[in-house]
């Protein structure tokens, strides 16, 4: 089955410096890929669409200068959180689908601890 | 515009019973709909999904989900429940074209001895 690769599993990083997050398609060709936040003991919280070859799309409320995505090919999705803070250490999980309506595949998330 | 709501954040079972799940959708459109699972520190798993055939949706792990219009729900369960069951289950919904997901804030099941 398709399967979406996450990297890194987990990341500690000091305030103020900036982190990038991972999302690979390994079996299959995502134009389009999601990402989430999950606070603790919360649901999904989609921040922004990721489109091949184009801008992302953030949801209301998302800062884009904040977490910038970029979607540079149609196996490769990446988060990068600029200038980190403590309240954005969080659980991020990225998602993609081969073809509309049909199931995403979900990364295996990362853990980000900002301190 | 769709939401989902799940009723009960937190449910109980002992191994062996019956296992429901409660999920509710509103949308305009007709939805689609899905169940996933996620165990901790993980990515979610499909359970299974309602496209628009058949209303009684069979999933992995022997649960299944039956699509009633008129009740605006999709409850997920499974006849028997085992210790691997334990874990949170998000229900979701799609609608109006693409793979824009909004999900329930999931409930998060037990399996006691």
């Amino acid at each position: 089955g398709a399967v979406v690769s996450q990297h890194p599993s987990w990341v500690i990083c000091k305030s103020g410096t900036s982190v990038k997050i991972e999302c690979r398609s390994l079996d299959f060709q995502a134009t389009t890929m999601f990402w989430y936040r999950q606070f603790p003991k919360q649901s999904l919280m989609l921040m922004a669409t990721s489109n091949e070859g184009s801008k992302a799309t953030y949801e209301q409320g998302v800062e884009k200068d904040k977490f910038l995505i970029n979607h540079a090919s149609l196996t490769l999705s990446t988060l990068t959180v600029t200038s980190a803070h403590p309240e954005d250490s969080s659980f991020y999980i990225c998602s993609a689908s081969d073809r509309e309506h049909s199931p995403l595949h979900f990364g295996n998330g990362t853990r980000l601890t900002v301190t | 515009a769709q939401s989902v709501t799940q009723l009960g954040s937190h449910v109980s079972v002992s191994e062996g019973a019956l296992v429901l799940l409660r999920c509710n959708y509103s949308s305009s459109v007709p939805p689609y709909l899905f169940w996933y699972v996620q165990y901790p520190n993980q990515g979610l798993q499909l359970l299974l999904k309602y496209t628009s055939a058949a209303t009684l949706v069979k999933g992995i792990n022997g649960f299944e989900a039956e699509f009633k219009k008129s009740e605006t729900s999709f409850h997920l369960t499974k006849p028997s429940a085992h210790m691997s069951d334990a874990a949170e289950y998000f229900c979701a919904v799609s609608a109006g074209g693409g793979n824009k997901l909004t999900f329930g804030t999931g409930t998060q099941l037990k399996v006691e001895l």
